[in-house]
């Protein structure tokens, strides 16, 4: 079975700076997606960026950037130039592409703090 | 307009009794699921469904039941609530391409008093 780590609980930034968010996972599979996931105090899922495991090139959202190491089995998150509304939970999650209906799998979140 | 909605966003309730939260879904998706998110914020899946049929069921206690009337929704009813059940559940959704994305609604906070 899959599973997916993120190493840190919590996080702080400073607004403007960058920070990079954490997330490596576990698999026998070579095609896969993986996500990141925020979760404002509003409680609501909200997808970030999404990352298909095939392609090489890392995917980038706006102030959001990924750094994908397939060998490695790394799936960081790059929030470039912090705002306070960037302040949630951040979940990274995986779905496997091999199977119709595979649920997704999230890792446990790391919670992102802002300072103004 | 909502993609993913919840009914109701806020559920207290006595221990024992028997409770339903609904999930619609208005984006045409053929999967949906329900998980349920612990005081430690961990999201861990309980069900999904595929065109009305359960694909997976992660080993949930049989008092956790869901029932899916057609396509577009997909309710979660619990018997005899217990105090562990307490916690956030979510409905979600996605297609039935490899590369769908899954989507969420806002949440329904259960407290079991």
């Amino acid at each position: 079975a899959q599973t997916v780590t993120q190493s840190q609980p919590e996080m702080s930034v400073q607004e403007a700076e960058t920070v990079t968010l954490s997330c490596t996972y576990d698999t026998s599979e070579s095609d896969y997606y993986l996500f990141w996931y925020k979760q404002p105090p509003s409680r609501q899922m909200i997808l970030v960026i999404r990352q298909e495991a095939y392609k090489q090139q890392n995917a980038t959202e706006n102030r959001f950037s990924v750094n994908f190491q397939k060998a490695a089995k790394s799936f960081s998150l790059k929030i470039s130039d912090s705002q306070l509304g960037d302040a949630a939970m951040y979940f990274c999650a995986y779905r496997s592409a091999n199977n119709y209906g595979q649920n997704f799998v999230f890792g446990p979140g790391t919670r992102l703090s802002v300072l103004p | 307009d909502t993609a993913v909605s919840q009914t109701p966003k806020y559920l207290v309730t006595q221990m024992g009794n028997d409770k339903s939260i609904k999930c619609e879904q208005n984006l045409g998706h053929d999967t949906m699921y329900w998980y349920k998110q612990d005081s430690k914020k961990f999201l861990k899946i309980m069900f999904s469904y595929n065109n009305k049929e359960l694909i997976i069921n992660e080993t949930v206690p049989n008092r956790f039941s869901p029932k899916s009337p057609d396509k577009a929704h997909l309710n979660l009813h619990i018997n005899s609530l217990e105090l562990g059940d307490s916690a956030v559940y979510f409905c979600a959704s996605s297609g039935p391409r490899r590369t769908d994305t899954q989507y969420f609604g806002p949440g329904t906070r259960l407290t079991v008093l």
